[in-house]
């Protein structure tokens, strides 16, 4: 069962728009992080986010945690090529670090120039 | 040093060999983890050692063998593969709530 789903699984857009990637679960996450990953690459974290409603921004991407810690979004604006990636959200279900990470299923976004 | 190193790249391995897979950090992190992502999947955890002790087992067939020597390395040996374990094998490593430094990877194949 997974319990991390993330929407869409595939997104191919121009340069210059907008976008939104959901992670939603039925379980309540003590944090949960976001990460991209490149081909041939590990994943690297990009953001995590620990209180239920916060609002994270990093340069064009901003992040959010659902009120009740079970849902995420990561919305980019201004999309650029340098954005093309895997990425994956991640729950932490423990209450003391990242020791049950449990990936979602990811979003391969692909930037068109 | 910010960085987890792994070893080799990439490995191609029979289903009658041994081999192992090297990971090192010198970050001074507490946790040490073993991830294993197939292709267009996310990763799957697969083993987690905090202070060098196993803490950890998501019920991973026996022959994968986790072994953490010191605090610095992480070793994962092979025996008796399967083709189906052929995967992206990526170790990282943590300090408590901080955030998960992932390395490059292992590419194997088992044939």
């Amino acid at each position: 069962t997974q319990l991390l789903e993330q929407s869409p699984q595939f997104l191919s857009i121009q340069e210059g728009e907008n976008l939104t990637v959901y992670c939603n679960s039925s379980s309540v996450f003590s944090s949960l992080q976001w990460y991209r990953q490149e081909p041939g690459e590990g994943p690297v974290l990009l953001v995590t986010v620990v209180t239920g409603g916060e609002v994270k921004k990093l340069k064009r991407l901003t992040f959010q945690f659902g009120d009740a810690r079970k849902d995420s979004s990561l919305h980019i604006t201004a999309a650029q090529p340098g954005d093309t990636g895997l990425y994956l959200c991640a729950g932490d279900r423990s209450n003391f670090g990242n020791e049950k990470l449990t990936f979602g299923t990811g979003t391969r976004l692909t930037i068109i120039p | 040093d910010t960085e987890v190193t792994q070893t080799p790249k990439h490995l191609v391995m029979g289903m009658t060999n041994k081999k192992s897979l090297k990971c090192e950090q010198h970050m001074g992190h507490r946790a040490m983890y073993w991830y294993k992502q197939k292709a267009k999947k996310p990763p799957e955890l697969m083993f987690v050692y905090s202070y060098e002790k196993l803490s950890i087992n998501e019920s991973v067939p026996s022959r994968f063998s986790p072994e953490c020597p010191n605090s610095s390395l992480l070793n994962l040996h092979l025996h008796a593969l399967q083709p189906e374990d052929s995967a992206l094998y990526l170790c990282a490593s943590s300090q408590d709530m901080g955030q998960l430094i992932f390395g490059s990877g292992t590419r194997l194949t088992v044939v």
